[in-house]
């Protein structure tokens, strides 16, 4: 599976949007982009994924390059309980079925 | 809730000890995977079983071992603890075998010490 890259940190007033980041430069036609979100020390949460086209669900946004080498996860409406570690993984489905975690980026939502 | 459920909540044992971890998947998922989470090796795949049978291996040590029942829960064994197998461990559950939409259950704190 790629490597993906993301900001370790990021910032967000409570009732804007949020915008996450992800490259994936090498990712390869048949890998899917997948983001999940862990607050504190909870299991990990699944949001959103998507391969080629933009997706849209009730949790956020996930807006895919057309060259599909970065994406960005868009939660429209942030609020307190949306701080977390947002993770994006590159995944190619039907094969490996492991998820590789990397650092992922810290949500910081503040008032 | 994801639907995912894990016992025992906290686990405080010894070294050189041995324990076990049980977990129930979602109603109809018939993948369980496995996942450790320490503070400087992040979150790290350990195991997944689908319907029975092991289908996928990652870093998991020799001194640990999973299983998957008839019923669908699954048990990872670790023994000779050491001071370093102090973690989170995660089970997740998914429809089928080789899905990234897994559902993780609350996650079993593990304090050897």
């Amino acid at each position: 599976d790629a490597k993906t890259t993301q900001p370790p940190s990021m910032d967000c007033a409570e009732g804007r949007a949020a915008n996450l980041p992800c490259n994936h430069s090498t990712i390869s036609g048949n890998e899917y982009v997948y983001w999940y979100r862990q607050i504190h020390s909870q299991g990990p949460q699944y949001i959103i994924h998507g391969l080629k086209n933009n997706e849209t669900n009730e949790m956020a946004s996930l807006i895919i390059t057309e060259d599909r080498k970065s994406s960005t996860l868009i939660l429209p409406h942030a609020t307190l309980r949306d701080t977390a570690v947002y993770y994006c993984i590159a995944f190619r489905t039907g094969t490996a079925s492991k998820l590789t975690f990397g650092t992922g980026t810290r949500l910081q939502v503040t008032l | 809730d994801s639907g995912v459920t894990q016992t025992p909540k906290h686990l405080i044992t010894a070294t050189g000890q041995r324990v076990t971890l049980r977990c129930s998947p979602r109603s109809g998922d018939l993948s369980v995977y496995w996942y450790q989470q320490s503070l400087d090796q992040g979150l790290q795949f350990l195991i997944q079983y689908y319907n029975g049978e092991e289908r996928a291996k990652g870093n998991i040590l020799e001194r640990f071992s999973a299983q998957q029942f008839p019923d669908l829960h699954s048990e990872l064994n670790l023994s000779s603890l050491e001071l370093g197998d102090s973690a989170l461990y995660f089970c997740a559950s998914s429809v089928g075998q080789g899905e990234s939409e897994q559902y993780f259950g609350p996650g079993t704190r593990l304090t050897v010490t």
